[in-house]
């Protein structure tokens, strides 16, 4: 069965380090999404694409995050430079269309900033 | 805008006991509605989604959800549980047509004991 992938699992950095998660989604799928999920919080969306472009971002702190997903296929989440409070769970999903509950999660990506 | 309160943050319950979790909505405009399960260190899988129809519905690992207009709410129900059912479970819920984005409740954490 298909799945989202993301890597890496785990990541701890250093305040003021850079640092970026990589998300391939589900073969065909057009729409891809980028969750951040605090510690005992549900799931936040920061950034939905659909293809290449970004069709909402307007959760995404843009002074310090930033998001590409160059050919419509894998993604990749950045934050420069990490903060305390980035410490979360980064979750990517994706679905074949802007139908939101269509959505296929990955694992995620558990960041740790210290 | 939509958003969603669950009312226990944590539900322990004993193995084959039923079990209930609440989960209220608010919006001003009809929505479409859902239930997710988080295994430990694991990505979101869908559990069941109500979006026109029957109030009552039916997803996997025999859970089950009503819809109730009137109160808005929409509680998810197991008539008995297994071990392996011990998750985090988040309600979520979407403007109509569900291209909105999903907005997730702050989860309730259930534990099943033997």
């Amino acid at each position: 069965e298909a799945e989202v992938a993301q890597s890496p699992r785990y990541k701890i950095t250093e305040k003021s380090q850079a640092v970026a998660f990589w998300c391939d989604p589900i073969s065909g799928h057009a729409t891809l999404y980028w969750y951040r999920q605090i510690l005992g919080q549900g799931p936040e969306l920061l950034v939905q694409f659909q293809d290449e472009s970004v069709v909402d971002d307007s959760q995404l702190p843009k002074d310090r995050f930033s998001a590409e997903r160059l050919k419509g296929v894998d993604s990749t989440l950045k934050i420069q430079p990490a903060e305390l409070g980035d410490s979360a769970m980064y979750l990517c999903a994706s679905s074949w269309t802007p139908v939101s509950y269509e959505q296929y999660f990955g694992p995620g990506t558990r960041l740790t900033v210290t | 805008a939509q958003s969603v309160t669950q009312l226990d943050s944590q539900v322990p319950v004993f193995e084959e006991a039923p079990v209930e979790l609440r989960c209220n909505y608010s919006s001003s405009v009809s929505v479409y509605l859902f239930w997710y399960v988080q295994y430990p260190n694991q990505g979101l899988q869908l559990l069941l989604k109500y979006l026109s129809g029957s109030t009552l519905v039916k997803g996997i690992n025999g859970f089950e959800a009503e819809f109730n207009k009137s109160q808005t709410s929409f509680h998810l129900r197991k008539p008995s549980v297994h071990i392996s059912d011990t998750a985090e479970y988040f309600c979520a819920v979407s403007g109509p047509g569900g291209s909105e984005k999903l907005v997730f409740g702050k989860g309730t954490k259930l534990t099943v004991n033997p």
